[in-house]
């Protein structure tokens, strides 16, 4: 069974805190990208990555950064988190070389930012 | 302008009954296109991928008019849990990114 994991279902921090949320992923995916969800809004990318250390802005990046040093693994990092910033962030992954390419989402982490 | 706009709904429907999603995009140069179902409170799942023959998944039926650079998505026999939100979604032809509606609701009742 594909899994997709987030480190956390909910999280509260401060304004100004630093903001690590992780995402693993096991079906082996070049793919993975961070999204955050906000109603009315829909599904915004912040960032995703085609390949290890590899890495491309999404249509939000700003006040975000990411790191991926392990294929598996995708991190995004808020620098000094804002109130602006609560929402929930989705996690995905997917096959690189189809065009037809299903995304597998992780759970999401409820961010709230006080 | 959006790249990928649905209505929001709800779709208030009573069980049994026929509905149809429709979903519009922006860029012509779109390759892919999908509807993801997404319950109350959690991620969104793939339904199903929209060809450009259409197709039918059981009581699920997706259209694709490049022409007009619309989507729809027909559901037939509804079912109580069939209520979800429904988000359309588009690849532009770049394969690491995609556009997401911000989903139409369905709610089916007794």
């Amino acid at each position: 069974d594909v899994k997709v994991t987030q480190s956390s279902r909910y999280l509260v921090k401060r304004t100004g805190e630093k903001v690590f949320l992780e995402c693993v992923q096991d079906m082996d995916h070049e793919n993975m990208f961070w999204y955050r969800q906000d109603p009315g809004l829909g599904l915004r990318l912040i960032y995703f990555s085609y390949d290890v250390k590899m890495k491309e802005k999404g249509d939000i990046p700003e006040g975000y950064s990411v790191s991926r040093e392990k294929k598996e693994r995708f991190s995004l990092i808020l620098e000094s988190a804002s109130t602006n910033q609560t929402s929930m962030y989705l996690c995905a992954s997917s096959d690189r070389d189809r065009v037809y390419n299903e995304q597998f989402f992780g759970p999401g982490t409820r961010l709230t930012v006080l | 302008r959006k790249e990928v706009e649905q209505d929001p709904g709800p779709f208030n429907v009573p069980e049994g009954a026929t509905v149809a999603f429709n979903c519009t995009y922006s860029n012509s140069a779109s390759q892919s296109f999908f509807w993801y179902r997404q319950d109350c409170r959690k991620e969104p799942k793939l339904l199903m991928s929209v060809y450009s023959s259409g197709n039918e998944d059981g009581r699920f039926t997706a259209q694709l008019n490049r022409a007009s650079q619309y989507i729809s998505l027909l559901i037939r026999d509804s079912k109580l849990s069939d209520s979800a939100t429904y988000l359309c979604v588009v690849n532009r032809g770049n394969f690491n990114k995609f556009y997401f509606g911000s989903g139409t609701k369905l709610n089916v009742k007794p």
